[in-house]
Order: C-alpha cells, then structure tokens, then sequence
C-alpha cells in the first residue's frame, strides 16, 4: 500500500511552459484534492474532485486545469506557467463517505516547482 | 466561511519543557478541527482531530488538544518537548459535510537541546 504519491519531486520550469504534476493513491478514496503551499500562508485548495469524473474549483484555481478519469488518478496541469505559481504542491486524498467532512486526509509527499 | 488564525508563528522551547501552540478558528457551523504536522522537506501528517466526541482530544506522540467552544480556540500541548517534534504545525478547520480543509498560517517549532 503506497498510500499518496507525486512526481515529480522537483521541477524547473520557464515562463509559459506547460507541465502535468501527477497525484495517485491506492487506497480507493473518492475524494482528492491539490493544495500549494507558499511561505507564511499555509496550505490553499486548488481543485478538489469527489469522484471519478466530477472535479470544483477551490480557492486559488487560476492557471490550473484538472481531470479526474479514474478513481485512483488526479493530475493538475499548468497549461502557461508563470513565476507566481513557483510553490509546493500537495495532494490529498480521504474517503469521502461519512458526510460529516471528519475523516483524516493523508497528503503526498509534495511536489517543488520553480517557475523562472 | 471558516478560518484559522495560529497565534505564533515560531515557537522555539527547550527540550523536556511544555509546549504550546495556539488556534483560534472562526466557523458559522459546527466546525471539525485537526492539528497536521510537517517535518522538513516531508509531506503532512495528521496530529489528532477534533470530531464533536470529545472536548479533550489525545493524538500521537503525547500532543493533545482542548476544544473550546466559547473561547473558539483549539490549542496544541505536549507537556515534554523531543528534540523529534522541531518541525511546522498547522491547525485546520472544515465545516461539517465538507472535506474542503481551511490552513492556517502554520507555526515552526524549535527545539533546543
């Protein structure tokens, strides 16, 4: 059991290029979501998807596409990356089932991406 | 809306002294409130969560936090420090229904030997 992965680990990026960060996890939660992290402000929802073929925008989705075509996989994609978007990204994934929003979310080990 | 506010963001104590980490959150509804951890070039993990069951919640590692309703804080302790526990904290609040996890600021922790 894997639990949450991502790679790439680190990656250069130049301005406009376009990458896919990917995200799986083998413990077949409905539920995943990408976060970036940037210093002083904690962690920010990018995309969340709560099941195969259902993805919502979070609070900072400008500049990201997602997809979700199987229940194990959900990649982000900067289709033009740009300096702003030089971070740490993290995805997440939980079961999704209780309704209450109180089951534990287990994170991958991160994605660094420099933009120049 | 939710929102967290970590009241300091770097704590440094002395190895084998309490340690203190302070939460405030603000939420319309009932919220459900976690205390993530992260070292160092590492992912998140989860420190113990607060589900509505128990006011005093006990998590790994011999960190345990209070829920206070009136005083809407949710703060971090553990009574000895290991020099194992330097790392960044966050408190994190969702709404009930919602898997949506609202970060705040993190505050790093030094331990010194």
């Amino acid at each position: 059991n894997a639990g949450v992965t991502q790679t790439p680990k680190f990656q250069v990026l130049k301005t406009g290029q376009s990458m896919t960060l990917q995200c799986a996890q083998d413990m077949n939660h409905e539920y995943m979501s990408w976060y970036r992290q940037d210093p002083g402000m904690g962690l920010r929802l990018i995309h969340y998807s709560v099941g195969a073929g259902i993805t919502d925008q979070g609070e900072v989705p400008n500049g990201y596409n997602v997809s979700r075509s199987t229940t194990e996989d959900f990649p982000l994609r900067l289709l033009s990356a740009a300096p702003s978007q030089t971070s740490v990204y993290f995805c997440a994934s939980t079961f999704g089932a209780d309704g209450l929003g109180q089951e534990t979310q287990y994170f991958g080990p991160g994605t660094r991406l420099l933009v120049l | 809306a939710q929102s967290v506010t970590q009241l300091d963001s770097h704590v440094s104590v002395s190895e084998g002294t309490p340690v203190l980490l302070r939460c405030n959150y603000s939420s319309s509804y009932s919220p459900s409130l976690f205390w993530y951890v992260q070292h160092p070039n590492k992912g998140l993990q989860l420190l113990l969560k607060y589900t509505s069951a128990a006011t005093l919640v006990k998590g790994i590692n011999g960190f345990e936090a209070e829920f206070k309703k009136s005083e809407t804080s949710f703060h971090l302790t553990k009574p000895s420090a290991h020099m194992s526990d330097a790392a960044e904290y966050f408190c994190v609040v969702t709404l009930s229904g919602d898997y949506k996890l609202s970060f705040g600021a993190g505050t790093t922790v030094t331990v010194r030997a």
